[in-house]
């Protein structure tokens, strides 16, 4: 089954630097668009970034843009999402996610369970 | 950016009953590019409809979408007592994805 693992979440000071992880499985994860979705505590969804299948389509939100980068490696199955001079605003859970038509990213089909990003000082 | 505004935002209503959820866009959508998810506390969100009107893998019928253009429907024919949630609409444009506030469904 589809499987969606993030790791590297944690507490970081505003202007830190962290970089997220997705581990896939369950799927043949370079036929797929993927992306990162966020949700600050209590709050809605917001869109971060996704990626094409291959890596040569990328788009970023503009709250994240210039600061978070979007990146893959096929041949380990794994998503990835670096973030430089975070802000406190940045405070939320990240989910990975797998887009569901393959050929971009319309709605996502599959999610992970999360990794909780804390920018406090 | 397209901003989609879910209401009402919060229904409350008994189990058995009818749930009607609807999200406006500010501008026309594709229908294609219009799905829905169901959030439970502390879990991620599920996928329940796309394309405006096509329920996901494992989705009951009691789900069904609607509309076209700026305005669309989310409708629980009766609702289940693990229906009581958050759902969220959500559209791709230029811009990315944009979701809505959320609706939540509630225990009358």
């Amino acid at each position: 089954q589809v499987q969606l693992v993030e790791s590297g979440g944690g507490l970081v000071k505003p202007g830190g630097s962290l970089r997220l992880s997705c581990a896939a499985s369950g799927f043949t994860f370079s036929d797929y668009y993927m992306g990162w979705i966020r949700q600050a505590p209590g709050k809605g969804l917001e869109w971060v970034s996704y990626i094409s299948s291959s890596g040569g389509t990328i788009y970023y939100a503009d709250s994240v843009k210039g600061r978070f980068t979007i990146s893959r490696d096929n041949a380990k199955n794994s998503l990835y999402l670096q973030m430089n001079s975070l802000r406190a605003e940045d405070t939320a859970v990240y989910y990975c996610a797998r887009g569901r038509e393959r050929i971009q990213f319309w709605s996502i089909d599959y999610w992970g369970q999360g990794t909780l990003v804390t920018v406090s000082s | 950016e397209i901003v989609l505004t879910q209401s009402p935002g919060t229904l409350s209503l008994s189990p058995g009953e009818r749930a009607t959820l609807s999200c406006r866009a500010s501008q026309s959508v594709a229908s294609s590019y219009l799905a829905w998810y169901q959030q439970k506390p502390g879990q991620a969100p599920r996928l329940l409809i796309y394309g405006a009107s096509s329920r996901a893998t494992g989705i009951p019928d009691r789900f069904s979408g609607s509309g076209s253009g700026a305005d669309f429907t989310l409708t629980i024919s009766r609702l289940e007592p693990e229906d009581f949630a958050v759902y969220f609409c959500q559209q791709y444009g230029r811009s990315g994805l944009t979701f809505g506030g959320g609706t939540k469904v509630e225990i009358k």
